[in-house]
């Protein structure tokens, strides 16, 4: 079975803080997604990746910054986090866009 | 960005129930996808339509590609408990890189 495996199900961290999450996955995907997920916004984007080193900006890229080292990682990082980041983030990836993404089980993140 | 309209944000029914929900658009799409996302987890693909007018179905749920291009509905039959979670619309314009996603309907069965 295809996975997008992400690091942690749940964070805690302090405000400040620089924060890692990770996604990886195993199907040789060339584009990978990071998304938040809000309650009344639906899935906003934040970044997206299509081939190793490169990265595009989502629609909401403020405060956050990603790395894309080997095709199967895509880390999304909190430069320095905040209160208002506190929110649930999944990674997805897809080879073909006809066959839609396959998405993480998420990381609940909250920022104290 | 870009949203899809998707309606109605939330529901509340009485298992057994049949429920519909849609998506539409300004611009006009090649895909249309629907997610379910169960309390917790990532959204998981139902069902994928690629051509103005299919119908496609998997188990209870039933999917229809608009004849526009700018709409699409899922249908799900005699609801269970099991059925509970967000549902997303998804959808794909030529020669994106990315999908465009509706804002979800939360939906909640009573049993």
């Amino acid at each position: 079975d295809v996975k997008v495996t992400q690091s942690s199900r749940y964070l805690v961290k302090r405000t400040g803080e620089k924060v890692f999450l990770e996604c990886v996955q195993d199907m040789d995907h060339e584009n990978m997604f990071w998304y938040r997920q809000d309650p009344g916004l639906g899935l906003r984007l934040i970044y997206f990746s299509y081939d190793v080193k490169m990265k595009e900006k989502g629609d909401i890229p403020e405060g956050y910054s990603v790395s894309r080292e080997k095709k199967e990682r895509f880390s999304l990082i909190l430069e320095s986090a905040s209160t208002n980041q506190t929110s649930m983030y999944l990674c997805a990836s897809s080879n073909d866009l006809g066959y839609g993404y396959t998405f993480g089980s998420g990381t609940r993140l909250t920022v104290v | 960005g870009q949203q899809l309209n998707q309606s109605p944000q939330s529901m509340f029914i009485q298992e057994g129930e049949d429920v519909s929900m849609n998506c539409t658009s300004s611009s006009i799409f090649n895909t249309w996808l629907w997610y379910k996302q169960d309390p917790g987890e990532g959204p998981v693909l139902l069902i994928a339509l690629y051509k103005a007018g299919e119908l496609t179905s998997n188990g209870r749920l039933t999917a229809q590609f608009g004849i526009t291009r700018k709409d699409s509905f899922l249908n799900i039959s005699a609801s269970i408990p099991s059925d509970v979670g967000i549902y997303f619309c998804a959808g794909r314009i030529q020669g994106a890189q990315k999908l465009v996603f509706g804002q979800g309907t939360r939906l909640t069965i009573n049993p």
